[in-house]
């Protein structure tokens, strides 16, 4: 069954701090991989896509890594701040229709 | 200039009824979506469509019946409304084929069931 796991469910870090969420999964055949940023009440947006054959893909102070041999993905943020408060979801698709497995997200607090 | 927009935002009915949501994107994507999520903010796929052909249908009820009158717009429309109907529904679009490019979402329209 296709499973995508995120940790930690939520984490809370002081402004101007870096931190990095975890997405491992089990979805099989690969197509891609997406992060998304929720904010509270809006719709998802998206932050990186990547597919099989890359290992890193960055916009902004956001970095995503991609390690497909053990399934698994990194978001990073850089340089903290109090807009990055959000819900960070990991989606992974599969096959040629690309059907995609959510993740729950982890909740991300950003203090002063 | 809104990309994807969706009507309405809230809607409050009891079990029975029979609702609509409207989807409209102006980016001139290829592909239209429709996404729910649960009151634990768990999203999953409903529908897609690509140049108005259904492309995933995962496991939905037929009480839900997507309607694409052209490929800007993808409407939702929705029998026999039930309490577990109760959720966010997010309509998305992407250039290419479904699921392949950068999805932009719609800002949800809140459907609580009574």
């Amino acid at each position: 069954k296709n499973q995508v796991e995120q940790s930690p469910q939520s984490l809370i870090i002081l402004e101007g701090k870096n931190c990095t969420l975890q997405c491992n999964y089990t979805v099989s055949p690969f197509s891609n991989l997406r992060w998304y940023k929720q904010d509270t009440g809006r719709g998802p947006v998206s932050l990186t896509i990547m597919t099989f054959s890359e290992n890193t893909k960055s916009n902004g102070r956001y970095t995503a890594t991609l390690d497909a041999d053990t399934k698994q993905s990194s978001l990073h943020i850089t340089a903290s701040q109090l807009s990055d408060s959000a819900s960070y979801i990991c989606v992974v698709s599969s096959g040629g229709s690309y059907i995609p497995t959510f993740g729950r997200g982890t909740s991300l607090i950003v203090h002063p | 200039d809104t990309a994807v927009s969706q009507t309405p935002k809230y809607l409050v009915t009891q079990m029975g009824n029979d609702k609509s949501i409207k989807c409209e994107q102006n980016l001139g994507h290829d592909t239209m979506y429709w996404y729910k999520q649960d009151s634990k903010k768990f999203l999953k796929i409903m529908f897609s469509y690509n140049n108005k052909e259904l492309i995933i249908n995962e496991t939905v009820p037929n009480r839900f019946s997507p309607k694409s009158p052209d490929k800007a717009h993808l409407n939702l429309h929705i029998n026999s409304l039930e309490l577990g109907d109760s959720a966010v529904y997010f309509c998305a679009s992407s250039q290419g084929p479904a699921g392949a490019g950068e999805q932009y979402f719609g800002p949800g329209t809140r459907l609580t069931v009574t």
